[in-house]
Order: C-alpha cells, then sequence, then structure tokens
C-alpha cells in the first residue's frame, strides 16, 4: 500500500527565506510523486510532478523538489518566499504506470509567510 | 477554455438526505476522479470514471456512488448523508496519462 507523511502541518517563514515542506513517501512500486498547492476557497493546482526522468524536478513559481530513494523523500523547496506562496500545500503518490487518477496525499502542511 | 467546473459550490443538508454533485471535465478531457477533502486534511480519492464505468475505487461505501454521461460529465450521488459526510468535494479530470485538472469543490455540509 501507498503513503504519503508530511512532517509538520505548518511552517512559516519570513518573506525571502527559504522554503522546505518536507514529504517521506511509501510505495511498494516504484512511485510517481506529485506537489499540489491549494489556495483559499479553490481546488488543487499542481507544481511538479517526478516520474523518473530526472530525480531533481523544477515546477512552477520558482518551486523545485528532490526525489531521494534512499530516504523515500520528495521535499519541496523554494529560494526565496514571497507573500503569495503563503497557501496549503499538498504531497501525493500514484503507481507508476498505474492509473494515475488516484492519488494519495498526504495531510497537507500549511505555509505561512511573514513580512 | 474552462477548465473542470463543479455544481453547486455549497450545499446544505440534513442527515438521511441524499445528495447528488455534478462536475464537467475540463474539455478534451475523458476521464473523471472523485475526491473528499474533509477539513484539515488531505483529498481522499473516491471513485473514478473513464467510458461511463467505475474503473477504480477507494475506501468508500456504497453510499457513495456516481455516473459518467456520454458527454464525459459526471455525477457524484450520497445516499444516507451522515455528519462525517460534511467536506469539500472535489472533481478532478484527465485525458490519457496526462496530469489531474482539478476544480474548486462543492462544499457539503450536512446538519
Amino acid at each position: 500500500a501507498q503513503s504519503v507523511t508530511q512532517l509538520g502541518s505548518h511552517v512559516s517563514v519570513s518573506e525571502g527565506a527559504l522554503v522546505l515542506l518536507r514529504c517521506n513517501y511509501s510505495s511498494s512500486v516504484p512511485p510517481y510523486l506529485f506537489w499540489y498547492v491549494q489556495y483559499p476557497n479553490q481546488g488543487l493546482q499542481l507544481l511538479l510532478k517526478y516520474t523518473s526522468a530526472a530525480t531533481l524536478v523544477k515546477g512552477i513559481n520558482g518551486f523545485e523538489a528532490e526525489f531521494k530513494k534512499s530516504e523515500t523523500s520528495f521535499h519541496l523547496t523554494k529560494p526565496s518566499a514571497h507573500m503569495s506562496d503563503a497557501a496549503e500545500y499538498f504531497c501525493a503518490v500514484s503507481e507508476r504506470g498505474g492509473n494515475t487518477g488516484k492519488l494519495i496525499f498526504g495531510q497537507g502542511t500549511t505555509l505561512q509567510v511573514k513580512p | 477554455d474552462a477548465g473542470v467546473t463543479q455544481s453547486p459550490t455549497h450545499l446544505i443538508k440534513t442527515r438521511g438526505q441524499q445528495v447528488t454533485l455534478r462536475c464537467s471535465p475540463k474539455s478534451g478531457h475523458d476521464t473523471v476522479s472523485w475526491y473528499q477533502q474533509a477539513l484539515g486534511q488531505g483529498p481522499q480519492f473516491i471513485f473514478q470514471y473513464y467510458e461511463e464505468e467505475e474503473r477504480q475505487r477507494g475506501n468508500f461505501p456504497d453510499r457513495f456512488s456516481g455516473h459518467q454521461f456520454p458527454n464525459y460529465s459526471s455525477e457524484l450521488n450520497v445516499n444516507a448523508l451522515l455528519l462525517g459526510d460534511s467536506a469539500l468535494y472535489l472533481c478532478a479530470s484527465r485525458q490519457g496519462e496526462e496530469k489531474l485538472f482539478f476544480g474548486s469543490g462543492t462544499q457539503l455540509s450536512v446538519l
């Protein structure tokens, strides 16, 4: 069975500081991994996805994530936080080659950006 | 190009009632998935429809059922509503192996 654990339900950073949101996964088969962002009263928007092409994945809005198989991690980073980055972030996993309509999501991390 | 649209945006029901939520996929998409997002939680997969058939299902009781129409739109039906069914219901669509696009959801409150 697949699962995702997001470490830290709430992360607070100052504007311009590094953003690091942690995600660890469990999967019995090689996974696809995703990061989504959710703004208030909106649906989920895909930030980036890992599908084995490269371990360092660059996404939208300056975010990137690195797949580390040995650590079963897929942490999300951004060098410099912007006020507009304040939102809920979800890490998700699905089976590679399987039905990517079924995603297993973590509990989410709320990112607060202080001026 | 309209993305994934869901209706209604908000809904209030009482325990024991039945509810139908609707979803129109993004243009060109033929696969629709439904997710339940309880307050403060990540979305949970309910089921996925393709070619008018349920193809995969998550760990939800039979009170949750769905349908997909020839135009690829979809409905989610929940019978015998419980207080615990209160949540944001998200619809997502895709074409083939392309990424999922999510709608803004229907907020269901069960009183």
